[in-house]
């Protein structure tokens, strides 16, 4: 089965912006692909922020976005928040699997 | 509301069995393609098994090809998942979700361990 690939951890500072991506080991991500964006903090369960590469929940908050940048799926958040201090997932459909990535833990700091 | 609760949990024994099962409510179960989804502890989320709104495509991830197998009655918005010759590496949380409409449930610990 495929690899899904995410930056390992990222920094950002309050209220700055910072992109999250997700490659697949078979290639360029489409919408194909259907990327789905999960944020998940400590001891709770994931919740869906972002399906199908961008579009967004009733209560996904106003500064998350997706995309499709560079060959790969793209989280950008913008005027990161503390609370927005999580591990962050993204997850990709193929045609006998769906694979989740490894995970971007993000800091807020 | 909506609610996905897992249920059927436990310790078990390397070689033994366990059901999980998943209650749906709150929102249109049998029109969406249901997952189950584990983490180990300290880990990431695995994909595990996936069912078609009706039934009757399943698929699952390699590593429990052949011992899991996922099931649903639509009728009772139940979603179900039986594991078979388990391992010590199935230890997780399995949680059930509807991706589609973004839901999850809160998961259920399967410990496997003798």
């Amino acid at each position: 089965q495929a690899v899904v690939t995410q930056e390992p951890s990222l920094t950002v500072s309050p209220g700055g912006t910072v992109t999250l991506t997700c490659g697949s080991s078979t290639g360029v991500v489409t919408s194909g692909h259907y990327p789905f964006w999960f944020q998940q903090k400590p001891g709770q369960a994931p919740r869906t922020l972002i399906s199908d590469a961008n579009n967004k929940y009733s209560w996904t908050p106003a500064r998350f976005s997706g995309s499709l940048l560079g060959g790969k799926a793209a989280l950008t958040l913008s005027g990161a928040q503390p609370e927005d201090e999580a591990e962050y997932y993204c997850l990709l459909f193929y045609s006998d699997a769906a694979v989740f990535g490894g995970g971007t833990q993000l800091t807020v700091l | 509301e909506v609610q996905l609760v897992e249920s059927g949990g436990g310790l078990v024994q390397p070689g033994g069995s366990l059901r999980l099962s998943c209650a749906a409510s709150g929102f249109t179960s049998s029109s969406y393609y249901m997952y189950w989804v584990r983490q180990a502890p300290g880990k990431g989320l695995m994909w595990v098994s996936r069912i078609k709104n009706d039934g009757s495509t399943t698929i699952y991830a390699d590593s429990v090809k052949g011992r899991f197998t996922i099931s649903r009655d639509n009728a009772k918005n139940m979603l179900y998942l039986q594991m078979n010759s388990l391992r010590v590496e199935d230890t997780a949380v399995y949680y059930c979700a509807s991706v589609r409409p973004g839901y999850w449930g809160q998961g259920t610990l399967v410990t496997v361990s003798s």
